[in-house]
């Protein structure tokens, strides 16, 4: 089955620098890529996706990328502030209509230090 | 508003007492899934269905049971609990399975000692 692995497992960060998160995936078939944020004592809250046929995609101060050739995608928040302190995961999964549901990575502890 | 509530969000019990999480969606949504998260693992799928009466395993399934016999309620079963069920457990549901973006719940907090 698919296997996603996500690093760093924490990052800290000054308010107004950047932070950039990497997960790589084992299953060339996978072509959903999602990023969830979980604040903390919240459930999980999709933030940004991107299916394989880009490779990059922006929302606002969010982007992701995809390198489809070295299965693996990232994040980048830039100009980052205390609210984005959060834990970050990302997904994968087969949009193909089968029953594989998202496989999630072990997730990242974002701190923004003012 | 449109969510996906849990209950309780808290629980303390004992090993082999029976309980039962709740989870409902108010969405429509077809599409609903258990997760736990346990640090360092991320969030894995303990069972899904794809609709009413349609249930399968997920990726750790032991010890667990579900059922969906109305669309908005998918109720976590724990029929004897022991102590490595002790987790954060979450309730998701989105309009058809696989890709479409997941609503979480709140999550419920297990305790089994």
């Amino acid at each position: 089955g698919e296997n996603v692995e996500q690093h760093p497992s924490t990052l800290s960060v000054q308010e107004g620098d950047s932070a950039v998160i990497k997960c790589t995936y084992s299953d060339s078939a996978s072509n959903y890529f999602p990023w969830y944020k979980q604040e903390l004592g919240k459930g999980p809250q999709l933030i940004i996706d991107i299916r394989s046929n880009v490779g990059e995609k922006k929302d606002q101060r969010i982007a992701v990328t995809l390198n489809k050739t070295a299965k693996h995608f990232s994040l980048h928040i830039t100009e980052t502030q205390p609210e984005d302190s959060a834990v970050y995961f990302c997904a994968a999964a087969i949009s193909s209509g089968s029953a594989r549901q998202l496989t999630f990575g072990s997730g990242t502890q974002l701190t923004v230090l003012p | 508003e449109a969510q996906v509530t849990q209950n309780p969000r808290y629980l303390i019990t004992v090993t082999g007492k029976k309980l039962t999480v709740t989870c409902s969606q108010n969405m429509n949504h077809e599409y609903m899934s258990w997760y736990r998260q346990d640090p360092g693992l991320g969030l894995r799928q303990i069972y899904y269905s794809m609709n009413v009466e349609v249930t399968d395993k997920g990726d750790v399934p032991e010890g667990y049971k579900v059922s969906r016999k109305e669309k908005r309620n998918f109720p976590l079963i724990l029929e004897s609990p022991s102590p490595n069920q002790t987790s954060l457990y979450f309730c998701a549901s989105s309009l058809f399975l696989g890709t479409y973006e997941q609503y979480f719940g709140p999550g419920t907090r297990l305790t089994v000692t």
